[in-house]
């Protein structure tokens, strides 16, 4: 079945930092991929979005771009910020079902 | 605009106790979905609902039960609550062709 593999965390960053956040997916057909972040004591938050090959999403910083070649749907932002502390999963649309499957998520720390 | 309201926040059950969570979407959506999510496991799908009279199984059914009556209301029922259904619970509901929004959760305790 479809699944989604994120890097383990804790990721720990300096304030300004670069990030990268790998995630790989399997999937039959054409899922749309999509990035979520959990503040604590919280929700999920929609971060961005991908519905197909060779899209970016982008929002508040961060950017991932549907890699089909590779199965990929990495997640980037060029300067961390302390608020940007939170754990992100990264996510897959069933096209059959349209189903939303998750990843495991990966805490990010950043620190001043 | 409310969003996805799901109560309570919190909840502690004895073994054996039933009880429904309940979620609401005041956005006109017509998916909702209920996810558990536990330590090192991400989020789970338990059921899921592509308009109102119409539900399906997630990954991770089995100790729960859906309805959806209306378009707005998609509550979670647990049968006969067992320490293994200690976990937070997130709903989440779309619209066709968006990403979902979730509601702030329910952390239930199962002693």
């Amino acid at each position: 079945g479809d699944s989604v593999t994120q890097m383990e965390g804790p990721v720990t960053l300096s304030e300004e930092a670069f990030l990268t956040i790998n995630c790989t997916y399997t999937a039959t057909g054409y899922p749309s991929l999509f990035w979520y972040v959990q503040y604590p004591g919280e929700g999920l938050q929609l971060l961005l979005k991908a519905t197909k090959a060779d899209d970016k999403g982008s929002n508040k910083g961060f950017e991932a771009t549907y890699r089909k070649e590779t199965t990929s749907f990495h997640l980037e932002k060029g300067s961390v910020q302390v608020s940007d502390s939170a754990v992100y999963f990264c996510a897959l649309s069933d096209q059959g079902t349209d189903k939303l499957i998750f990843g495991t998520g990966t805490r990010l720390q950043v620190f001043p | 605009n409310a969003g996805v309201t799901q109560t309570p926040k919190f909840q502690v059950l004895k073994t054996g106790q039933s009880m429904t969570l309940q979620c609401a979407q005041d956005m006109n959506h017509e998916y909702m979905s209920w996810y558990r999510q536990d330590p090192g496991m991400g989020l789970r799908l338990i059921h899921y609902s592509v308009g109102a009279g119409i539900t399906d199984q997630g990954e991770v059914p089995n100790g729960y039960n859906v309805s959806r009556s209306t378009t707005e209301d998609f509550p979670l029922r647990l049968l006969s609550a067992a320490p293994s259904q200690t976990s937070v619970y997130f709903c989440a509901s779309r619209k066709t062709g968006a990403g979902y929004t979730f509601g702030s959760g329910t952390r239930l305790t199962v002693v």
